[in-house]
């Protein structure tokens, strides 16, 4: 089974642009979380979307802002990029979402704001 | 607000030579506790999850344990590819799918 695989891997952008990036969790997945991880804070909850609803939101700005399709695939965005919004964005899927589930994590989009 | 904290921030070891890293939390009601182990430049890769105390799960050389109020990930004659850094996190009864992790221990196993 492929796990969850996120896009772009890396993606270097400057102050004030807008980015949007790419979750497709485990195939029969239909909750998917976004986590922003730096090395001062580590790993933080940003939102939580279980058939295309958020579900949760962890303490963010609006401009961070998400999506999830019909296939389970998730979008985050970011818009009006600041420096400390370099990070690693991690994404992780769990089955049912019903449950104490398992979530398992993609390789993260790294995200350098010059 | 649920809160997780690891100790020690980083540990470094003899290969072969056993420890302990600890996990304190507090939280509103546990629905589960996760360990994870981590690489350099990679996503959170899944070891154990635990749900009350007392209770205890093994896989290879690491056992992890759980209490009321902490959790032990034990590592027995550790090797050098166990270097990583090992994550802890707990899930909420109210908080669907949010993990609140804590900020990890670096373990380097020397050879």
């Amino acid at each position: 089974k492929a796990g969850v695989t996120q896009t772009p891997r890396y993606l270097i952008k400057t102050r004030g642009q807008q980015v949007t990036l790419s979750c497709s969790p485990i195939s029969g997945h239909r909750s998917v979380s976004w986590y922003q991880q730096t090395p001062g804070q580590g790993l933080q909850f940003l939102f939580e979307y279980f058939s295309e609803t958020q579900r949760n939101k962890g303490n963010f700005p609006g401009r961070f802002s998400g999506r999830q399709f019909s296939n389970s695939r998730s979008e985050m965005n970011v818009s009006t990029l600041e420096l400390g919004d370099s990070a690693l964005y991690l994404c992780a899927s769990s089955s049912s979402g019903q449950f104490t589930d398992t979530q398992y994590f993609g390789p993260g989009t790294r995200l350098t704001v010059l | 607000e649920d809160q997780v904290t690891q100790s020690p921030e980083a540990l470094r070891l003899q290969e072969g030579e056993s420890s302990s890293l600890n996990c304190s939390y507090t939280v509103s009601g546990l629905r589960g506790l996760f360990w994870y182990r981590q690489d350099p430049g990679k996503g959170p890769e899944f070891l154990f999850t635990l749900y009350s105390a007392g209770e205890e799960k093994e896989k290879e050389r690491l056992k992890a344990t759980l209490t009321k109020k902490e959790s032990f990930l034990h590592i027995t004659a550790p090797k050098p590819e166990d270097s990583a850094t090992y994550l802890c996190a707990v899930q909420a009864h109210f908080g669907n799918e949010k993990l609140t992790f804590g900020t990890g221990t670096r373990l380097t196993i020397i050879p």
